[in-house]
This record gives structure tokens, C-alpha cells and sequence, in this order.
């Protein structure tokens, strides 16, 4: 299953509403999972099952759709969130795929 | 807290095997659903999962790189290790692993737990 994510890098200011879109090339229902990765960082969960928010993420980020079309919103950026964020799917365990990232840049 | 620690050479020779080791610390590996995984992200580009595996010993690999991955797990030693064959440049990247759990409410894996990467080398 091949992801693939739009855009692939943003610019926006603290403050900004964005949304990055993660597209499937085949239906997963929900199972979408987002991710965030600073520089020189391991990559970190955010939300799982397409909208739910991994404990300790706050609540400006929220996920939503299922089948093929999936987004994340943050809604007021702040400093912290300038980063790549990834999607995930996880409908295929026995063959894991991530999209390409889409940079976050002020 | 789980906590993942990779280690192994940060320099390979091409056509030579790689190998790492990823130490769980803060709790046995074998307790709990989890597999463990790795993942790969060479410089500048995304993510691509390796391959798992389950402490009782059973594994998937990422179909495009099979044939030369081999992952094990030390449960005396609370670890699990990877192996990657006959490598070249295109394997040089940053090295992750990570803990998959299993989320029973929404049925679904999540990688929840990473460690922070080693940097492998592919060159003469």
C-alpha cells in the first residue's frame, strides 16, 4: 500500500491553521497513524487510528477520514511544531508503509 | 519507562553484512504484545520499515529487502538485532528501532516507542 502525502513542505507562522493531507492507494479504513520528527530525532506518535491523540499530544492536533483520504490539522501553530510529519498505515502489519513526509517551515 | 538503545558500527564496508543491536531497557522485551522493529531513513529522505519481529520468534520483512535481512531476538540479553547483507551505498541512513504495540481499541499497530538512531555508513 503506497502513501502518499501533499504537501510536501509548508510554509505557515505561529498562529496558522494548517492542514497536510495523507492519501492511501488503497482503502485502509482507519487505520492511519501520524507522526512527528524534528532534526536528529526519532520520529514521534501523534495520533493513531486516524483522529485519536497519543497521550501527552496536545489537543491543537487532531486526524481525520478513512478509506483513502486522510488529513491532519494543527490548529494554532506554535514554535514547537515546525518539523516533518509523516503519516502511516498500518492495515498491512505484515508490510508497514510511511509516506514521504511533509516539511513544516515557518 | 521502555527504553530503546541501538548500537553497532557506524562504518561498513560495501558488499560486507551491517548489524546492530537495539537494547530494551525499562522492561523485559518479552513481556506485553509488542513487536519490535527497524526502520531506515537515509539522509534527507523518509521513512522505510525493515522489517519485526515477535519475541517468541516470528518475523516479517519488507518485501524489497527479504532476501538480505535477517532479525533476531536475545531475550537473555533483552535485545534484538539486525541484520543486513551485501550492502552498498543506498543502505547508508540512520538506523531506528522501535517497539509496535498493539492498540486493542482501535485494532491497530502503532510504533509508540522509538530509540534515537544510529548513523550507518556504507563506504570503502
Amino acid at each position: 500500500i503506497q502513501m502518499t502525502q501533499s504537501p510536501s513542505s509548508l510554509s505557515a507562522s505561529v498562529g496558522d491553521r494548517i492542514t497536510i493531507s495523507c492519501r492511501a492507494s488503497h482503502s485502509i479504513s482507519s487505520y492511519l497513524n501520524w507522526y512527528q520528527q524534528k532534526p536528529g530525532k526519532a520520529p514521534k506518535l501523534l495520533l493513531y487510528a486516524a483522529s485519536s491523540l497519543q497521550s501527552g499530544v496536545p489537543s491543537r492536533f487532531s486526524g481525520s477520514g478513512s478509506g483513502t483520504d486522510f488529513t491532519l490539522t494543527i490548529s494554532s501553530l506554535q514554535p514547537e511544531d515546525f518539523a516533518t510529519y509523516y503519516c502511516q498505515q498500518s492495515y498491512s502489519p505484515l508490510m508497514y508503509t510511511f509516506g514521504q513526509g511533509t516539511k513544516l517551515e515557518i | 519507562q521502555v527504553q530503546l538503545q541501538e548500537s553497532g558500527p557506524g562504518l561498513v564496508k560495501p558488499s560486507q553484512a551491517l548489524s546492530l543491536t537495539c537494547t530494551v531497557s525499562g522492561g523485559s522485551i518479552s513481556s506485553g504484545n509488542y513487536y519490535w522493529s527497524w526502520i531506515r531513513q537515509p539522509a534527507g529522505e523518509g521513512l522505510e520499515w525493515i522489517g519485526r519481529i515477535y519475541t517468541l520468534g516470528s518475523t516479517n520483512y519488507n518485501p524489497s529487502l527479504k532476501s538480505r535481512v535477517t532479525i533476531s531476538v536475545d531475550t537473555s540479553k533483552n535485545q534484538f538485532s539486525l541484520k543486513l547483507s551485501s550492502v552498498t551505498a543506498a543502505d547508508t541512513a540512520v538506523y531506528y528501532c522501535a517497539r509496535v504495540s498493539y492498540y486493542d481499541s482501535t485494532n491497530l499497530d502503532v510504533f509508540d516507542i522509538w530509540g534515537q538512531g544510529t548513523m550507518v555508513t556504507v563506504s570503502s
